[in-house]
Parts: structure tokens; sequence; C-alpha cells
């Protein structure tokens, strides 16, 4: 069973207006998220992350919100640009009393692809 | 080159070949990771490296073989695969092992005929 999931696959925005990717997630063990873009034939690159302890973090156009109640977070670009059309993949990771160890492991969500018309 | 460069892009290969793929980073990072990406599947880990030695092993089959001679080349031997091991193989790394980031190559596109 998925414990990060990402229930639209695919999500049409105009360019300028807002972009909302959504994310749920099942294990309230994690305690940190991070937001992947990927575009064709590269790899994800990080985009943006979130700890717990907070409800919001901002970095220019992009701003993840942590629901931790109801296990939702979500990333709003603002405003859209035609750059920003990519495969956006979710991703959230716990510490040391999940995975009996000190490391840090990554569950990822299926993804969202972003087309962002002109 | 910087970041993190993975070889061969593409991959065709036979029930009965045996290859390997081939990541290199260029960012000083301590902690290496082998990921699968299967067709509407998420990423799903691996391998774990840290330090060159393999710390996580998430019940990978073994005609998968992961190998980190050093801190900045990992592979993944292959062998015997089958056709459902087509997929897209990503390695990443990370500062530590402890680091949330990670930051990823491109990917191989395997393909098993």
């Amino acid at each position: 069973d998925q414990q990060v999931k990402q229930n639209s696959p695919s999500l049409s925005v105009q360019e300028g207006r807002i972009s909302i990717l959504n994310c749920d997630y099942t294990n309230s063990m994690f305690d940190y998220f991070l937001w992947y873009k990927k575009y064709p034939a590269e790899g994800p690159t990080f985009l943006i992350s979130i700890s717990s302890i907070k409800d919001k973090n901002e970095d220019g156009r992009f701003t993840v919100f942590l629901n931790k109640s109801a296990k939702h977070l979500s990333l709003h670009i603002v405003p859209s640009q035609p750059g920003d059309s990519a495969v956006y993949f979710c991703a959230a990771s716990g510490t040391a009393g999940i995975y009996n160890n000190a490391g840090n492991m990554l569950t990822f969500g299926g993804g969202t692809r972003l087309m962002v018309k002109p | 080159e910087t970041g993190v460069t993975q070889t061969p892009r593409h991959l065709v290969m036979g029930m009965t070949n045996k290859k390997s793929l081939k990541c290199e980073q260029h960012l000083g990072h301590n902690a290496m990771y082998w990921y699968k990406q299967s067709a509407k599947k998420p990423l799903e880990l691996m391998f774990v490296y840290s330090l060159e030695e393999r710390v996580e092993n998430n019940s990978v089959p073994s005609r998968f073989s992961p190998e980190c001679p050093n801190s900045s080349h990992l592979f993944l031997h292959l062998h015997t695969l089958q056709p459902e091991d087509s997929a897209l193989y990503l390695c990443a790394s990370s500062q530590t092992w402890g680091s949330y980031e990670q930051y990823f190559g491109p990917g191989t596109r395997l393909t098993v005929t």
C-alpha cells in the first residue's frame, strides 16, 4: 500500500495562474517532506521542503503547505510559467524511529504531470 | 562533469545477458542510492550505500547486484533479468545518509527483451 499518494496524475494550468499540486500520506511518523521536479530525460531535482514543525515554507514562486492533522501537503506555484511544465514528485521521510537506523529514506508519491499553457 | 552522471542512458538487453549500470557523483557526497521507476509507479528505493557500505537492501531480487568501490562510484550489475524489470533506473547521492535532500542522475532507461 502506498504511503505517499498523489491522486492527480496530471494538471493543466494557464500561464500566470496558480498551480496547486496535492499530496497525501498515511504514515504519521513522517516528519519531513520534499517536492522534486522532473523534466523528461533528466533526473528529479529538489525543489522545496518542509519540516513537520512548520505549516508553510516559501521560496520565491513556490510555497509548500503542510496540514499534519489531515496528513496532506500541497505545492503552490504562483505565477505559473511554461517552464514549470514537468512532473512533480512529493516525497516523505521519517526519523530513525521508523527505519531502525540513522539514515533518512525517502518515500515517493507517483507524481503529477503539470502542464502550463502559454 | 558536475552533479550525478549515469551511463548508459539507454540499454536494451536480453534475459540471458549480463550488463552493468554505472553512476558517478562529483559532489563529494558520502551516500549513494539506486532507485527503480516502473511505468505509472512511484520511485522505489533499491539500495543505499553510506561510505561505501551497503546499509539498506529493500528486498531486491538477487539478479540485481550493487557495487560501491568508492564513495564517488556506484554500479548496478544485472544478470538474468525479466521483462518486468524494464524500467528507469535512477542513481542519487546525498551529503550523508542522514541528509534529506538527494541529488539524482538522469537515469538509465532499461528494456529487457
